[in-house]
């Protein structure tokens, strides 16, 4: 069955930064895109970037632009999310999902929090 | 890019029809037939209900129902059930840098 399994959250200050991983399973991770996509405690879901299958076309929103970087290593199934210069706004859960083409997030993982406090 | 209007809740009896509506633009719902919903209960990840406008996914019950029209697109909840009660999320794709923009969420209440 398909799995998504994040990790790499935690605590940390502003400024401060953190590689989120994300590893899959049960599916040929390689044939698909994928998406992080964040949610703030008691706010709606943002998303936040997304890679194709191959890692040559990548997006980010603009509220991440410059500060995070999406990558993906097919041979290890697992996807990354490098989050640098980080603000108490982007405090959330970030989930990784696998998308339908472009038609929609059919996989989520169960999400990994990032605190950003002083 | 702004996110896409939802009501803040909507609430139905068990076996009532419920209708959630997500309101957009003609650069994100109305130009692409990509929207798709997701159903979030509490402390959970969301679950896909409908993508590409319509289309359920394996193992979504029948009783959601997905449409569009202009800029508006729809989620009706038929027979409505008390495991329905979540937080409901539209979202559409943009085609430009912004990419993907989701709705406001809307809670629905089983009464």
């Amino acid at each position: 069955q398909v799995q998504l399994v994040e990790s790499g959250g935690g605590l940390v200050k502003p400024g401060e930064s953190l590689r989120l991983s994300c590893v899959a399973s049960g599916f040929m991770f390689s044939d698909y895109y994928m998406s992080w996509i964040r949610q703030a405690p008691g706010k709606g879901l943002e998303w936040v970037s997304y890679i194709s299958s191959s890692g040559s076309t990548i997006y980010y929103a603009d509220s991440v632009k410059g500060r995070f970087t999406i990558s993906r290593d097919n041979a290890k199934n697992s996807l990354y999310l490098q989050v640098n210069s980080l603000r108490a706004e982007d405090t959330a859960v970030y989930y990784c999902s696998r998308m339908i083409t472009f038609g929609g997030f059919d996989y989520w993982g169960q999400g990994t929090l990032v605190t950003v406090s002083s | 890019q702004s996110a896409l209007t939802q009501p803040r809740s909507v609430s139905g009896s068990p076996g009532q029809s419920v209708t959630i509506s997500c309101t957009g633009t003609s650069s994100d719902v109305g130009g692409y037939n990509y929207v798709s919903w997701y159903q979030q209960h509490p402390g959970k990840a969301p679950k896909l209900m409908i993508y590409d406008v319509s289309k359920r996914p394996s193992g979504v019950s029948d009783r959601f129902f997905g449409s569009k029209s202009g800029n508006t697109a729809s989620l009706t909840i038929s027979g409505l059930q008390a495991e329905d009660e979540a937080d409901y999320y539209c979202c559409s794709y943009t085609g430009g840098f912004t990419f993907y923009v989701f709705g406001t969420g809307t809670k629905v209440t089983v009464l």
